[in-house]
């Protein structure tokens, strides 16, 4: 099976604007979980979707935004970037985003903001 | 106050010693601790994980889990050069569908 492909995998933004990250989960896993990962504050949960619902959500600013699609594909939006916002994140796929159930992390998508 | 510390580092040790890494939290209704491996320009992949309290071997691997104390562990025997890495600590509550992680611990493991 082809593991969790993200795209893109780097990307440079200047403050203001708005980016779009991609993410394709394993086959047949309905669950994605989206994380920030900074030096300073680690691995940071954004928010999690199962069968194109949001069942959680981290302590994030409204600017981070997600959405999931009828092929379990994710997608994530982060509007009005800070330089702040620079980050590698991930995402993970499960099956059905139950502890009990591994994630599987993609690559990443490593976001500079200027 | 982080409801999972981990102590980022990093830690070096030489090759074939034994290394523990840790974690504390404050929740006590996380039930689920695993142990991610990261290694740089990749994503982490899960190393070990735990139900509820106890130990849990596989190969040179050991996870700890001490409820009472709301702390865990990772020990690493016979550590390889390959072993170096970032090692995340993460947490998950019974129902939930979410994971806390910890900072993560970068290891060299010197030749």
């Amino acid at each position: 099976k082809a593991g969790v492909t993200q795209t893109p995998r780097y990307l440079i933004k200047t403050r203001g604007q708005q980016v779009t990250l991609s993410c394709s989960p394993i086959s047949g896993h309905r669950s994605v979980s989206w994380y920030q990962q900074t030096p300073g504050q680690g691995l940071q949960f954004l928010f999690e979707y199962f069968s194109e619902t949001q069942r959680n959500k981290g302590n994030f600013p409204g600017r981070f935004s997600g959405r999931q699609f009828s092929n379990s594909r994710s997608e994530m939006n982060v509007s009005t970037l800070e330089l702040g916002d620079s980050a590698l994140y991930l995402c993970a796929s499960s099956e059905d985003g139950t502890p009990v159930n591994t994630q599987y992390f993609g690559p990443g998508t490593r976001l500079t903001v200027l | 106050q982080k409801e999972v510390e981990q102590d980022p580092g990093p830690l070096s040790v030489p090759e074939g010693a034994i290394v523990s890494l840790n974690c504390t939290y404050s929740n006590s209704a996380f039930q689920y601790f695993m142990w991610y491996r990261q290694y740089s320009r990749k994503g982490p992949e899960l190393l070990m994980y735990t139900y509820s309290s106890g130990n849990k071997e596989d190969g040179r691997f050991t996870a700890q889990v001490d409820k009472s104390s709301k702390y865990i562990s990772l020990f690493i025997r016979d550590s390889q050069p390959s072993d170096s890495a970032t090692y995340l600590c993460a947490m998950a509550k019974t129902g939930g569908f979410k994971t806390i992680f910890g900072a993560g611990t970068r290891l060299f493991v010197k030749a």
